[in-house]
């Protein structure tokens, strides 16, 4: 069952806007972790946050993580055309196990 | 990028047929994984590798088994293909376990007709 839950499905932009994509998920974590998937290419790693840590940024990218929510939230900001893509949130199953469990994604279209 | 190879990158099958995917990675990672892609479902789990020989289920593992002889090699097998088996299917690899990051391979897109 999936343990991460992205909203929304999908989201459009102008380009120059920011751009928040949220994550929900089910049991404790040890991290979450932010992916991007362009059209018809394999995923490729954005950011991992601890269970640990609020905040983290990296480039344009802020990632936030609220344990007693258990919610996570990618903020993209400035957004570009090249932004456009899917973005998942996947989050280590219960018990700390090896397997990372992935969300369904939100779809991002960033128009210029 | 991550040397991740997988092969072949499309396939049309028959219902019934035996198939085989590789995957085939350079950066020596203990970590292996097989997933499909479906629209509605997100990414799912089948099976990975945690070294040589050593496998274990995903979320959807019936009806796939899997090898790995070689640290660079997974191998993917759908033993009677089924139309319910039509997906992407990616490999991806990671030096740990869940505290790492995964690096993902092109994908195979598959066709049970």
């Amino acid at each position: 069952s999936q343990q991460g839950e992205e909203d929304p499905q999908a989201l459009s932009i102008q380009e120059g806007e920011n751009a928040t994509m949220n994550c929900s998920y089910k049991t404790s974590i040890n991290n979450l972790q932010w992916y991007r998937q362009n059209s018809g290419r394999g995923l490729v790693h954005l950011i991992l946050i601890r269970s640990n840590e609020r905040e983290k940024h990296s480039g344009r990218l802020r990632v936030t993580l609220d344990t007693s929510k258990k919610s996570s939230s990618l903020l993209i900001t400035a957004s570009r055309a090249a932004d456009t893509a899917s973005y998942f949130c996947a989050t280590d199953g219960q018990g700390g196990s090896e397997k990372l469990v992935f969300g369904k994604g939100t779809k991002l279209t960033v128009n210029p | 990028d991550a040397g991740i190879t997988q092969s072949p990158r499309h396939k049309v099958t028959e219902t019934g047929t035996p198939v085989t995917l590789r995957c085939h990675q350079t950066e020596n990672h203990r970590y292996m994984y097989w997933y499909r892609q479906d629209p509605g479902h997100g990414l799912r789990l089948i099976h990975y590798s945690y070294g040589v020989k050593d496998t274990d289920k995903g979320e959807v593992s019936d009806g796939y088994s899997v090898s790995r002889s070689k640290t660079e090699d997974f191998l993917l097998t759908l033993e009677s293909a089924t139309s319910s088996q039509t997906s992407v299917y990616f490999c991806a690899i990671s030096e740990g376990r869940y505290s790492y990051e995964q690096y993902f391979g092109p994908g195979t897109r598959l066709t049970v007709t």
